[in-house]
């Protein structure tokens, strides 16, 4: 069965340092690994996605992810954040059950910048 | 602009009584989905369908109702015997497979009970 699990529930960082949002994920079949961002009282919007090629995927706000199949991670990284990157992170993975395509999530992590 | 539309935005909901949220997309999406989201839960699928006319529950459909007449419309019912109900409700859509779109995601409805 597929499932992710995100390491880290919450992650304070301070403006312009580096950042990294871990994901594991356990799947026996292909995988197609996704990053969502959510900003307060909105919905999710897609970051990036993993599907096949190359394993460092770039993504839309300078955040990039790096598909590590043995050691079955996608974690999510940024050189430098802004205050503006503060929001809740969903790491996710494709399922597919009785032909029908759904995504499972991870539990989230909120990422709060400190100037 | 194509978009998913959800409203209302905040609902409030008395003991014992079903409230519906609305679910519309003009993208001419077939799949459609119904996310329930709890602080430090992440996001958990209620109910889902491929097709109009057809549904299947997710894994927490217990208290929820839906029904799927129209390609565009997905609303969800929550029923009272959902007994704990507070909640952020998410309703996304997608073409046909998700190898070649994202999972587009309306901007919720905050579900309370009075």
């Amino acid at each position: 069965a597929q499932s992710v699990t995100q390491l880290d529930s919450q992650v304070p960082v301070f403006e312009e340092a580096p950042v990294e949002l871990r994901c594991n994920y356990s799947s026996s079949v292909s995988v197609y690994l996704f990053w969502y961002v959510q900003y307060p009282n909105q919905g999710l919007q897609l970051l990036l996605k993993y599907l096949s090629g190359s394993t460092l995927v770039k993504g839309i706000n300078g955040f990039e992810a790096e598909f590590n199949k043995s050691q079955t991670s996608f974690h999510l990284r940024k050189p430098s954040v802004h205050i503006s990157d503060t929001a809740e992170y969903f790491c996710a993975v494709r399922k597919v059950d009785q032909g029908a395509q759904k995504l499972v999530f991870g539990q989230g992590t909120r990422l709060t910048i400190n100037p | 602009d194509g978009g998913i539309t959800q409203s209302p935005k905040y609902l409030f909901r008395k003991e014992g009584q079903n409230v519906t949220l609305s679910c519309e997309q003009n993208l001419n999406h077939d799949a459609m989905y119904w996310y329930r989201q709890d602080p430090g839960q992440g996001l958990r699928l209620i109910y889902y369908s491929q097709i109009v006319n057809d549904f299947q529950k997710g894994d927490i459909a217990e208290g929820y109702s839906v029904s799927r007449e129209k390609k565009e419309s997905f609303p969800l019912t929550v029923t009272s015997a959902q007994k704990n109900p507070t909640a952020f409700y998410l309703c996304a859509s997608i073409s046909t497979t998700l190898t070649r779109e994202k999972l587009f995601f309306g901007s919720g409805t905050q579900l309370s009970v009075l």
